[in-house]
């Protein structure tokens, strides 16, 4: 299996400007997560699916932030209109379930720069 | 509601020395426990995993972590780096009633010749 898949790896934006990010998760995989990376915060949690169907979106920091995931095989995660302090890594894993004991796995990211 | 601490950011360390890098959560239901380590510009892999049984877990490649229950740590330890083990590692904690995972700020471990 190739993994979890995300593109862009690298996306460089102008502040106001709409910005997508996609993934793929690993094919038979239930669950999938969108997180956030940054050195002041770590690793957030922004939202996650069940079967395609959004579970917790406590995360998300703003309104300009959506997620969505149409099949199984492709999530979006949009930011509108993009703002500087969003610059950040934004990782997406996917696991068989949501069992809590579940592994999850993580896509190389994409490293998202707003000017 | 469950947090998880990972009381060094940074650990220096030299070539085939031992090192510990520690994890504390609080919860107060059961936990699973998690390492996951992150390469330079990589995602997350799992290292090790706690989920039940025996309180010391091992990896493939060395590690290993304990379970402590009464001192609610889950520290990682390795008896002889490389210098290939130069990465970020992050602790994470999950309640077996609920699905998200709970993540540590990451100990970013370097290790010199």
């Amino acid at each position: 299996d190739a993994g979890v898949i995300q593109s862009p790896r690298h996306e460089v934006t102008e502040m106001g400007q709409e910005v997508t990010l996609r993934c793929k998760p690993i094919s038979g995989h239930n669950s999938l997560f969108w997180y956030r990376q940054t050195m002041m915060r770590g690793l957030e949690l922004l939202i996650y699916f069940n079967n395609n169907v959004p579970i917790d979106d406590s995360g998300m920091p703003e309104d300009r932030f959506s997620a969505k995931m149409p099949n199984a095989s492709f999530s979006t995660l949009k930011i509108q209109p993009s703002e500087p302090r969003d610059s950040a890594v934004y990782f997406c894993a996917s696991s068989l379930s949501l069992a809590a004991f579940n592994e999850q796995f993580f896509g190389p990211g994409t490293r998202l720069t707003v000017l | 509601a469950q947090s998880v601490t990972q009381l060094d950011s940074q650990v220096p360390v030299f070539e085939e020395a031992p090192v510990e890098l520690r994890c504390n959560y609080s919860s107060s239901v059961s936990v699973y426990l998690f390492w996951y380590v992150q390469y330079p510009n990589q995602g997350l892999q799992l290292l090790l995993k706690y989920l039940s049984g025996s309180t010391l877990v091992e990896s493939i490649n060395g590690f290993e972590a304990e379970f402590n229950k009464s001192q609610t740590s889950f520290h990682l330890r390795k008896p002889s780096v490389h210098i290939s083990d130069t990465a970020e590692y992050f602790c994470a904690v999950s309640e077996d009633s609920g699905y998200a995972l709970n993540f540590g700020k990451g100990t970013s471990l370097l290790v010199t010749p």
